[in-house]
Order: C-alpha cells, then structure tokens, then sequence
C-alpha cells in the first residue's frame, strides 16, 4: 500500500462543474495537508494546504480534511478549462523531516 | 521577488557518466528540498537541507547520489556513474522556516536523459 494514494484519472468534467479530487494517507501522525496543481511540463505550484479537520475555503477551491478516515479531498467549483492539469496530494509527518510524501496524482480535464 | 532556479534546464548525458544539477532557492529560504519525479508519478523526496547540514538524506536511492549545500544557500545534486533508470526530473524546493505550517515552493526542476 502506498502511503498517499490518489485515483489517477483522469477525471473530465464540464465547465462550470464541480470537480471533486480524492486521497487517502496511511500514516495517521500525519499533520499537515497540501494540494498542488502541476501542468504538463511544469513544476508543483502550491493551491491549498489545510492541518485540521474539516474544511477551508480559498475562492473557487475548498480543502477537506477528515483524520479519522484519513482522508484529504479537494473541491473546485465553478470548473474552467484552465483547471485541466495533475493535481497533486502531499503529505507531512509529524517529526522534525520537512519532506513531503506525494500521491501520484490525478489528472482533470474540464471540457469547454 | 526570484523564485527558485535551477539548472540546467534539460540534460543528456550518456550511461556511467557524471552530472550536477544546481539549485537556487529563494533567497533567505533556510530549508531546501531535493525530490525527482519519474513520468506519471508525484516527486519522491531525495534529501533536506536545514543550512548548511543534511537533515534527511533517506531518500537518496544509493551511495551514487549525493548533495551539498556548502554555504546554505546553493545547492548541487551530484550523480556519480549515471544509469537509465536515473532519467527523470530533478525538483528542488525551499521554505522559508520549517515545522507544520511550512511552504514549499518549486524550482521549474532538471530534465534528465541517461542514454
């Protein structure tokens, strides 16, 4: 079992659709959740984190966080096409390590 | 203000041969990151920084990998008798402090090729 798991799509939606991304962590120490998004060529660019449980809200994008399912999920009302890119879960372990336990993405198309 | 740079951009070397990708972070960012990331996958951590020391160096695959950061700022990741499955992009990443509520910020990453 890998210790970050997400779905790898890809997921198409329709513009102005909600896009609901998913993931999953194995090691409950855990404490700190990031989303980045990544496009085709590019390098991570960081959209959300979130450290407690429940929701946060940053305009069109909200971060979920349920630790007792281990569970982290991104929302993204309001789709664009612009959207279309891997998007990627990361995980921080409580401990001194700054590293960041990655999913291995999942890819969004948003279809005009 | 810059953000992280890295170079060069895109590498090609031939099997058993040496290579070192540079890292800049961002200036005043204490923390530095080495991850790679193969085709399809999310970047897997290779070695942390805190100043000058190497304070994680667990993911560094084998002793033909390795890192320095000899002033705290710069740092260069050093691949002694390169092999094909080493091809990859090589990210580089630094924060400004460490602890839960840290932010990692990306360089644009290393292209390498092993032929």
């Amino acid at each position: 079992q890998k210790e970050v798991e997400q779905n790898s799509g890809p997921l198409s939606v329709p513009e102005g659709a909600i896009a609901s991304l998913n993931c999953t962590y194995s090691d409950r120490g855990s404490q700190s959740f990031f989303w980045y998004r990544q496009y085709s060529g590019k390098s991570p660019e960081l959209i959300m984190s979130i450290y407690s449980n429940g929701d946060k809200e940053d305009g069109r994008f909200t971060a979920q966080l349920n630790k007792a399912s281990q569970y982290v999920s991104l929302l993204i009302r309001d789709s664009q096409p612009s959207d279309s890119a891997t998007y990627l879960c990361a995980v921080k372990r409580s401990g001194n390590t700054g590293k960041l336990i990655f999913g291995q993405g999942t890819t969004l198309q948003v279809k005009p | 203000g810059a953000g992280v740079s890295q170079t060069p951009s895109n590498k090609v070397t031939e099997k058993g041969k040496y290579v070192e990708l540079r890292c800049d972070p961002i200036s005043g960012h204490t923390a530095l990151y080495w991850y790679r990331q193969s085709l399809g996958q999310g970047p897997e951590f290779l070695i942390y920084f805190q100043g000058t020391g190497a304070a994680d160096d667990s993911g560094l695959p084998n002793d033909r990998f390795f890192a320095v950061r000899p002033e705290g700022s710069v740092s260069t990741l050093k691949i002694q008798r390169t092999e094909r499955g080493d091809s990859a992009v090589y990210l580089c990443a630094s924060s400004q402090r460490t602890g839960y509520q840290e932010t990692q910020y990306f360089g644009p990453g290393t292209r390498l090729l092993v032929l």
